[in-house]
């Protein structure tokens, strides 16, 4: 099995800042297979990254992700007061076939 | 655009078979993967497995055992099947159309489901 790890926990960021959020896999991803989710509380994860680079469908370009192997990376390069929420990463292809990070809380500081 | 909707009951007692189905608007079901994720403050999220419009599934190994999902391509809506629920099973289930390697290009929702007696 596949285990994701975020870190950290929950940052703390101002707003116009960037943030930098890690997501470290227990074995080898392929790039092909990470993607990222943004949860806003009471909403359902919306879908940001997949590819680990790969911008979805409306995800503003301040949003990028990076990332091989085991080490992968969102950044959020200038803090817009709506992108304080929970960040999640996904894998593909391992057992279960898809598995999540634990997630990082991003707020406010 | 397209659209999921979950429905279903809100609360199973112990032992019995959680049942719920989302129905697809805006797009058909023909095509694609169509997944159900469930999502707890203790466990965060958990893929439980995922169907192919013609019908082939792909589960979680640990759910495995109790998992069912079906599909009504005549409805546009598929269907997931817990069995022998325990307390543990309690979660917010999300049903989501699968885009590659994204387990949730798109989401409902969601539905909380309680198992209590």
């Amino acid at each position: 099995e596949i285990v994701l790890t975020q870190s950290p926990g929950t940052l703390s960021v101002f707003p116009g800042e960037r943030a930098t959020l890690s997501c470290r896999a227990s074995q080898s991803v392929s790039s092909t297979y990470l993607a990222w989710y943004q949860q806003k509380p009471g909403q359902a994860p919306r879908l940001l990254i997949y590819g680990a680079s790969t911008r979805a469908t409306g995800i503003p370009d301040r949003f990028s992700g990076s990332g091989s192997g085991t080490d992968f990376t969102l950044t959020i390069s200038r803090l817009e007061p709506e992108d304080f929420a929970v960040y999640y990463c996904q894998q593909y292809g391992g057992s279960p076939m898809y598995s999540f990070g634990q997630g990082t809380k991003l707020e406010i500081k | 655009q397209v659209q999921l909707q979950e429905s279903g009951p809100g609360l199973v007692k112990p032992s019995e078979t959680l049942s719920l189905t989302c129905t697809v608007s805006g797009d058909s079901i023909s095509s694609y993967y169509w997944s159900w994720i469930r999502q707890t403050p203790g466990k965060g999220l958990e893929w439980i497995g995922y169907i192919y419009y013609r019908g082939s599934t792909t589960y979680n190994p640990s759910l495995k055992s109790r998992v069912t999902i079906s599909v009504d391509t005549s409805k546009n809506q598929f269907s997931l099947k817990l069995s022998s629920v325990t307390d543990a099973d309690t979660a917010m289930y999300y049903c989501t159309r699968v885009s590659g390697s994204a387990a949730g290009a798109v989401w409902g929702q969601g539905t909380l489901v309680t198992v209590s007696s």
